[in-house]
């Protein structure tokens, strides 16, 4: 069974950075890759940025370049986001989520259960 | 990057019925679209992938069709359980980007 587990609810203070992780379990890690994306509360979803773990190349929204760094621990099977200099623009649920395609055709089949982060002091 | 327009915002239907839902690219994306289903407070799921393709144990109440630009999402025989909020995606080219959401309610 395809599984992946994030880390817990995350209180930072402003300016600060946190790392949230996100454990495979289940598939080959290497074989699929692994994308972020975030949703204020009552709000819609973005695309942050994607990994691919086997080769480490990384791809992300302009948006979020400079705030958001994709990491892989092959050695864990686990993906990590870290975000950095938080404000209250921050606060919100993230996700990962695999992506089943590899070029043309993407679609996320499987997604974490969230990480809810708030930011404030 | 990509627009999705996604209308309606809202909905409201009563049991049985049928609702579409629909997205409009901003530039032609080739299918390479998907749907997704979100109750308060869960992840969302998959729905349909590929504009028209149903993920394995979606019911086949829910299709999807389109090309181009426009593309929807039909539920048929509206369910208590289909209440939720529905994004559209494009992943035809980075960044990808979704719909701003429908919210689909039992009248």
């Amino acid at each position: 069974e395809v599984k992946l587990q994030q880390s817990g609810d995350e209180l930072v203070r402003p300016g600060a950075s946190v790392k949230i992780s996100c454990k495979a379990s289940g598939y080959t890690f290497t074989s699929y890759s692994m994308h972020w994306v975030k949703q204020r509360p009552g709000q819609g979803l973005e695309w942050i940025g994607a990994i691919i773990p086997i080769i480490d190349i990384t791809e992300y929204n302009q948006k979020f370049k400079g705030k958001a760094t994709l990491t892989a621990d092959k050695s864990s099977n686990t993906a990590n986001m870290e975000l950095s200099r938080l404000t209250s623009e921050d606060s919100a649920v993230y996700y990962c989520a695999r992506n089943e395609g590899s070029g043309y055709l993407n679609w996320f089949a499987y997604w974490g259960q969230g990480t809810p982060v708030t930011v404030s002091s | 990057d990509i627009q999705m327009t996604q209308s309606p915002a809202s909905l409201s239907t009563s049991l049985g019925e049928t609702v579409s839902i629909e997205c409009l690219a901003s530039e032609g994306i080739s299918n390479d679209l998907a749907w997704y289903q979100q109750k308060s407070g869960k992840s969302p799921q998959l729905l349909i992938y590929a504009a028209s393709r149903l993920q394995d144990g979606v019911p086949s109440r829910f299709s999807g069709s389109g090309s181009g630009t426009r593309y929807s999402l039909k539920i048929s025989d509206m369910q208590p359980e289909d209440e939720a909020v529905y994004f559209c995606q494009q992943s035809y080219k980075y960044p990808y980007t979704f719909g701003s959401g429908t919210k689909l309610e039992l009248k």
